[in-house]
């Protein structure tokens, strides 16, 4: 159980495109969502966390107006990246944690998106 | 605040030798720690984690860490590696009584030769 899927795993786009990422938990709700960027050979960096049915809370540095994030049911986030630039390209990893007792809000993580944009 | 630290970027081993990775971490409270192995544009896979009760966890692959609460560390440990150990290995933690949020260390690179 606790399985986390992200779509599409790879993506190509164009300069000033807007690319939508989906995540997905798939056996079990997750009332949080959290969205990381990770740059090669680099740890994670949280970009926002986003709770069911509310507004995202960003990360410091975190440009909300170009990550919009969209978390409307208790098993689908979307991160939307708009008007993408070549230095958005990168490797989005989501995670979504698991309520209820004894879940400690544990964390499971997608497979993760490489985003190129060119 | 919340923080990790894992002091090595690199970690290079013969097969069938233990292997170690270590961390340590920085919390106001309680902590939980993870960790997670992640291959070449792959995402994070858990491998083990420690919520409270025995020190020495056990976990995927072979795997186990051991807590320290007094020296604030939680080291990886696997007694024989294999070459497909080799990955990219991150450690994690968060204070029980804050939010959600992870903080995750650096990483460190494992390389484990034939």
């Amino acid at each position: 159980g606790a399985v986390v899927s992200q779509h599409p795993s790879r993506v190509i786009c164009k300069s000033g495109t807007s690319v939508k990422i989906e995540c997905r938990s798939l056996d079990f709700q997750a009332t949080t969502m959290f969205w990381y960027r990770q740059f090669p050979k680099q740890s994670l960096m949280l970009m926002a966390t986003s709770n069911e049915g509310s507004k995202a809370t960003y990360e410091q540095g975190v440009e909300k107006d170009k990550f919009l994030i969209n978390h409307a049911s208790l098993t689908l986030s979307t991160l939307t990246v708009t008007s993408a630039h070549p230095e958005d390209s990168s490797f989005y990893i989501c995670s979504a944690s698991r309520t209820g007792a004894l879940s400690y809000n544990e964390q499971f993580f997608g497979p993760g998106t490489r985003l190129t944009v060119l | 605040a919340q923080s990790v630290a894992q002091p090595e970027d690199q970690v290079n081993v013969a097969e069938g030798n233990p292997l170690t990775v270590k961390c340590t971490y920085s919390v106001s409270g309680n902590p939980y720690l993870f960790w997670y192995v992640q291959y070449p544009n792959r995402g994070l896979q858990f491998l083990l984690k420690y919520i409270t009760g025995d020190n020495l966890v056990k976990g995927s692959y072979g795997f186990e860490a051991e807590f320290n609460k007094s020296q604030t560390s939680f080291h990886l440990k696997k007694p024989s590696a294999l070459v497909s150990d080799s990955a990219l290995y991150f450690c994690a933690v968060r204070d029980a009584l804050s939010d959600y949020k992870l903080s995750f260390g650096a990483g460190t690179t494992v390389t484990v030769r034939a």
